[in-house]
């Protein structure tokens, strides 16, 4: 079963925008984890933020979660051509168990 | 380093023909091993992942089964490939739960 569901499905912005992407979950969690997918490649870690936290940054990516929500956002500030690629959520459970579960992502196309 | 083999890139299979994915890690001990199914333009599927040699779990039942004969091999298989058994395979891993999971590339499975 799917825990998190992104939103948008897909975003197209212009170089230079920012983008931004949310996923909502279902149970409660350990962590949230952010991940970049290229057409036909495996998946790239960005981030983890920890339940007990409520922003982090990395560079250019920004991450809140919001636990009371149950929803978490992504913000790429000043995309690039090079973002374009398909970003998905994922959940650890609070229980322990080892599971990883996945959202169905948001498509990310930035245009030069 | 710690890296990820994953084989073969592409497979194409016949109705009824068996399965075997191979993946192994390298550089590490003991990791939690998993494998995801992900349907075109759609999320990532957990099927199965192990916490260790012998313990597998399973997410969804269906024709596969998982195995894990040493620390850090992780095979996927089917006695019978069904037209629904189609899209694209992913084998990761992580130290352990609540961390962050690397990928391989996958294979992309076409049974026809």
């Amino acid at each position: 079963s799917q825990q998190g569901e992104e939103d948008p499905q897909a975003l197209s912005i212009q170089e230079g925008e920012n983008a931004t992407m949310n996923c909502s979950y279902k149970t409660s969690i350990n962590n949230l984890q952010w991940y970049r997918q290229n057409s036909g490649r495996g998946l790239v870690h960005l981030i983890l933020i920890r339940s007990n936290e409520r922003e982090k940054h990395s560079g250019r990516l920004r991450v809140t979660l919001d636990t009371s929500k149950k929803s978490s956002s992504l913000l790429i500030t000043a995309s690039r051509a090079a973002d374009t690629a398909s970003y998905f959520c994922a959940t650890d459970p609070w229980t322990g168990y080892s599971t990883l579960t996945f959202g169905k992502g948001t498509m990310l196309l930035v245009s030069p | 380093s710690q890296t990820i083999h994953q084989w073969p890139a592409t497979l194409v299979q016949p109705v009824g023909s068996p399965l075997s994915l191979e993946c192994t890690v390298e550089g590490t001990s003991n990791p939690n091993l998993y494998w995801y199914r992900q349907a075109a333009g759609r999320g990532l599927q957990l099927l199965f992942y192990s916490v260790g040699i012998g313990q597998i779990s399973s997410e969804v039942p269906q024709n596969l089964s998982a195995s894990r004969p040493q620390d850090r091999q992780f095979i996927l298989s089917s006695k019978k490939l069904l037209l629904s058994d189609s899209g694209f395979y992913l084998c990761a891993w992580r130290p352990m739960a609540n961390t962050e999971a690397f990928f391989g590339q996958g294979t992309r499975l076409t049974v026809v």
